[in-house]
């Protein structure tokens, strides 16, 4: 079945660094993929759509400046969190949708942030 | 890996049938979430289940979480046209510290004929 790959799956940084978290879909094409973020033990929290080709489109209350979405391609995404602090520590999860296959979407196995 | 296996990956109804959708983890849970995504929308969360046995009913839809904390269900009653979408359990595992990961199941799809 499909794929949805994420990494790192865990990643530490210094404060004011950034880091890069890829999201890519293996064996399907993803005109739109998902990028969420989780506190720990909550739920999941839309940050923002991702489309191949276009601008993301970032939730309210979401840095787009802080969290860098780009779509280059449609197998991978990619979040980057510019100058990273401790607050940015979380879960983050990406899911793609498939594009000639309706509705259907996956979710990737997730990237851990500490900023230390 | 830890896994949670959701079933059945698809399921069509009459409107006013019931429906329900289970998963199961192979290790135990520190807590289940259902997600439901409507078409051509995203995952959406619907209710958290955290302690064992536990029963929450938002309406018509009716969760449940397995007294070993190792499975889940989501049922709802007298389906409707609105219900239709893929719905999502995501179990999240004790881990070290507060970093356990929230495993998603495949979801199972909804249609549901008028």
């Amino acid at each position: 079945g499909a794929v949805v790959s994420q990494h790192p799956s865990r990643v530490i940084c210094k404060s004011g660094t950034s880091v890069k978290i890829e999201c890519r879909s293996l064996d399907f094409q993803a005109t739109t993929m998902f990028w969420y973020r989780q506190f720990p033990k909550q739920s999941l929290m839309l940050m923002a759509t991702s489309n191949e080709g276009s601008k993301a489109t970032y939730e309210q209350g979401v840095e787009k400046d802080k969290f860098l979405i780009n779509h280059a391609s449609l197998t991978l995404s990619t979040l980057t969190v510019t100058s990273a602090h401790p607050e940015d520590s979380s879960f983050y999860i990406c899911s793609a949708r498939i594009g000639d296959q309706g509705n259907t979407i996956y979710f990737g196995e997730g990237s851990w942030l500490t900023v230390v | 890996g830890q896994q949670v296996m959701q079933i059945p990956q698809y399921q069509h109804v009459q409107e006013g049938e019931d429906f329900t959708t289970y998963c199961n983890s192979s290790t135990t849970l520190s807590n289940i979430q259902w997600y439901k995504q409507r078409p051509g929308g995203h995952p959406v969360f619907l209710i958290q289940l955290v302690k064992s046995g536990e029963v929450k009913k938002q309406k018509r839809l009716t969760f449940q979480f397995g007294e070993a904390k190792k499975n889940s269900s989501l049922h709802i009653t007298a389906t409707q046209t609105t219900d239709v979408g893929t719905y999502f359990c995501a179990g999240h595992y004790y881990g070290g510290g507060s970093q356990g990961n929230l495993i998603f199941g495949k979801g199972t799809k909804l249609s549901v004929k008028p």
